[in-house]
């Protein structure tokens, strides 16, 4: 089944306590990306990839980092989670410019 | 810079009914996509459906049809024959064909079907 997986599904951590969240998708999508979702706001965009070793900021990448090492893979680091980071994640992958496929969202709540 | 708005943060339609949600955005591009996306509480984004900017025909996917207008860069969703399953957050999105393939969303509309 074509899908993206993200891991953890919910997690609640405290400041300052490096987390990853991981992004696998089994497509063969060239582009990858993460979005953040805060109400009110819809979905922003934090980093993206169009391929292995390419990767390049979005709207919002402050306190984020992220790698591309495999073409199947993408997590997203908080090195120093902050409160402000509490939000819905989700990660993307498409061919090329075409349409994204959302993983499942990852709920992360920063104390 | 590109937004999207959607002006109604809710909606309510009785089941069976035709509903039609707002979407306005700002660009200066000529050449875009514009999206749907709707997100169940299972928060699971599904694309509903997509228009071409390049296209003078509006999209239609079954009950999901879209009244696109270029000039007033308006995007609305008309639902038609309303089903429960119909209950969900309704994102607009807007693309750009540039390296980004950033989507930029609306902030949605909650839209609630009534039995």
């Amino acid at each position: 089944e074509a899908q993206v997986t993200q891991n953890p599904r919910y997690l609640i951590t405290v400041t300052g306590k490096k987390l990853t969240v991981t992004c696998s998708q089994n497509m063969n999508h060239e582009y990858m990306s993460w979005y953040r979702q805060d109400p009110g706001l819809g979905l922003r965009q934090i980093y993206y990839s169009m391929n292995v070793e390419v990767t390049d900021k979005g709207d919002v990448p402050e306190g984020y980092k992220v790698s591309r090492k495999e073409k199947r893979n993408f997590p997203l680091i908080l090195e120093s989670p902050s409160p402000n980071q509490t939000s819905l994640y989700f990660c993307a992958s498409s061919f090329g410019r075409g349409d994204q496929f959302f993983g499942p969202g990852t709920r992360l709540t920063v104390l | 810079a590109q937004t999207v708005t959607q002006s109604q943060p809710e909606m309510s339609v009785q089941e069976a009914e035709t509903v039609t949600l707002s979407c306005t955005y700002d660009t200066s591009e000529s050449d875009y996509y514009l999206f749907w996306y709707k997100q169940p509480p299972s928060r699971q984004m599904i694309l509903v459906i997509r228009q071409e900017a390049y296209k003078q025909q509006n999209a239609t996917e079954n009950r999901f049809s879209v009244n696109f207008q270029k000039a007033a860069k308006s995007f609305s969703l008309k639902i038609s024959d309303s089903q429960l399953g119909d209950a969900a957050m309704y994102f607009c999105a807007y693309r750009v064909l540039i390296r980004s393939n950033n989507l930029f969303f609306g902030t949605g509309t909650r839209l609630t079907v009534i039995p």
